[in-house]
């Protein structure tokens, strides 16, 4: 257990749909990293949160969105959903502090779009 | 951006045997290195990783290389065993914080 927890696990909906999913960082760790896992895509980098404040995106769709609140859970949104959305999404989390650099990831949540 | 290359894509071997896996990266200024094992229906788990200042590193079974100059570094598990079977990814961080993961390598260790 990486002491990162992650909500829903499984998430099913339909085409057209908006979505949240939620994460809670391990104690302590200051950032928030999410990353998409698709079988064609790979694990991508999404977007980056360091004390609630964004920090660096990545291939992140203009579909979705994120944010880090004051306590230091982060949410990511998912809207307009298309079918090419169904994947795995991970957040992970790290300190970004001295020499904690490490990104531990939760359990993921699995977005299926219909 | 950085560019991650993992080979091979899928490793078969003999229990107690050796399994080696080896990445390449394209970015000079990458400072990080982690390796992570992913069960299926589990996230990444990170199970060693190593700074671009050290050239070596090992935790049981476990060990890594990296060479700097030839942009590459390597996945070493020794005495192999069931559980060892999983998907491993190697990845490379440049210095804001973004990790660029490799394909992957579905490791099955016979038994």
């Amino acid at each position: 257990d990486s002491g990162v927890t992650q909500t829903p696990k499984h998430l099913i909906t339909a085409t057209g749909q908006r979505v949240t999913l939620r994460c809670s960082p391990r104690s302590g760790d200051l950032s928030v990293y999410w990353y998409q896992q698709s079988l064609d895509q790979g694990l991508q980098f999404l977007i980056h949160y360091y004390n609630g404040e964004e920090r660096a995106k990545g291939n992140i769709l203009e579909r979705f969105s994120a944010q880090q609140f004051p306590d230091l859970h982060s949410e990511l949104n998912l809207s307009s959903l298309e079918l090419g959305d169904s994947a795995l999404y991970f957040c992970a989390s790290s300190v970004d502090g001295g020499l904690g650099y490490e990104q531990y990831f939760g359990p993921g949540t699995r977005l299926t779009v219909t | 951006g950085e560019n991650v290359e993992q080979h091979p894509s899928t490793l078969s071997v003999q229990e107690g045997d050796s399994a080696v896996i080896k990445c390449t990266y394209s970015d000079s200024a990458s400072n990080y290195f982690p390796w992570y094992k992913q069960e299926l229906g589990k996230g990444p788990q990170l199970i060693i990783d190593i700074r671009s200042n050290v050239g070596e590193k090992k935790d049981q079974r476990i060990a890594v290389t990296l060479n700097k100059t030839a942009k590459h570094f390597s996945l070493h598990i020794t005495e192999t065993q069931p559980e060892d079977s999983a998907v491993y990814f190697c990845a490379a961080r440049l210095p804001d914080y973004k990790l660029s993961f490799g394909a992957g390598t579905t490791v099955t260790v016979r038994a």
